[in-house]
């Protein structure tokens, strides 16, 4: 069991470019979440799957907002045409649902930058 | 909508000695669950403790317990024995009861300093 992985852990980019990350559960974790944590605030919901499924996408902050997770196992969140206010550090953490409960694992989280 | 407020953004205590950090909640639901996470400066959150509301006891999990007061929507954090290691952001969160508990309301959080 290596954790939860995110790649790249920093990311510097100029406003207008798109941009991708990518979260590595823990392999028998079923479900996958992202969250967005900016500076002096706690993490904010995203969105979640439940193995290749995306059960919640109404969270994300814009069209401009996608996440996949092809086959039930890495995901990726894309930003497409970054700005300034996308700056923060975007958290991935997987769990395996069993009935009576689900804990977290989070990854160390990729910190982005727009100029 | 539910919320969470922290309301100590910085808190310390020395080695050794107790420290609660205080968080409220509002939610018109009655069942659902609330969380301690632990943030160090590696940036990897970590779950400290959980509580089920219709639970009437409080989770205890070694050194760190909570006190869950339901009807005043309050969910506070004692940590024990303060270690070095206990420095960093404390984040009080919420989830509904059902579904997916990962869909958790985070509060702003409280950094915590543990001094020797």
């Amino acid at each position: 069991d290596t954790g939860v992985s995110q790649n790249p852990r920093h990311k510097i980019t100029k406003r207008g470019q798109n941009v991708t990350f990518r979260c590595d559960p823990i392999s028998e974790h079923n479900r996958l979440y992202w969250y967005r944590q900016t500076l002096g605030q706690g993490p904010e919901f995203l969105t979640y799957f439940q193995n290749e499924a995306q059960l919640e996408k109404s969270r994300l902050l814009s069209d401009r907002f996608s996440a996949e997770r092809p086959k039930g196992s890495f995901s990726t969140l894309e930003i497409q045409r970054t700005e300034q206010g996308d700056s923060a550090m975007y958290l991935c953490a997987s769990s395996l649902a069993l009935q009576g409960g689900e804990k977290l694992f989070f990854g160390s989280g990729t910190q982005l930058s727009v100029l | 909508a539910q919320t969470v407020t922290q309301s100590q953004p910085e808190m310390s205590v020395q080695e050794a000695e107790t420290v609660t950090l205080s968080c409220t909640y509002d939610t018109s639901e009655s069942n659902y669950y609330l969380f301690w996470y632990k943030q160090p400066p590696s940036r990897q959150m970590i779950l400290v403790i959980r509580q089920e509301a219709y639970k009437q006891q409080n989770a205890t999990e070694n050194r760190f317990s909570v006190n869950f007061q339901k009807a005043a929507k309050s969910f506070s954090l004692k940590i024990s024995d303060s270690q070095l290691g206990d420095t960093a952001m404390y984040f009080c969160a919420f989830s509904n009861y059902g579904g997916s508990q990962g869909n958790l309301i985070f509060g702003k959080g409280t950094k915590l300093s543990v001094k020797p």
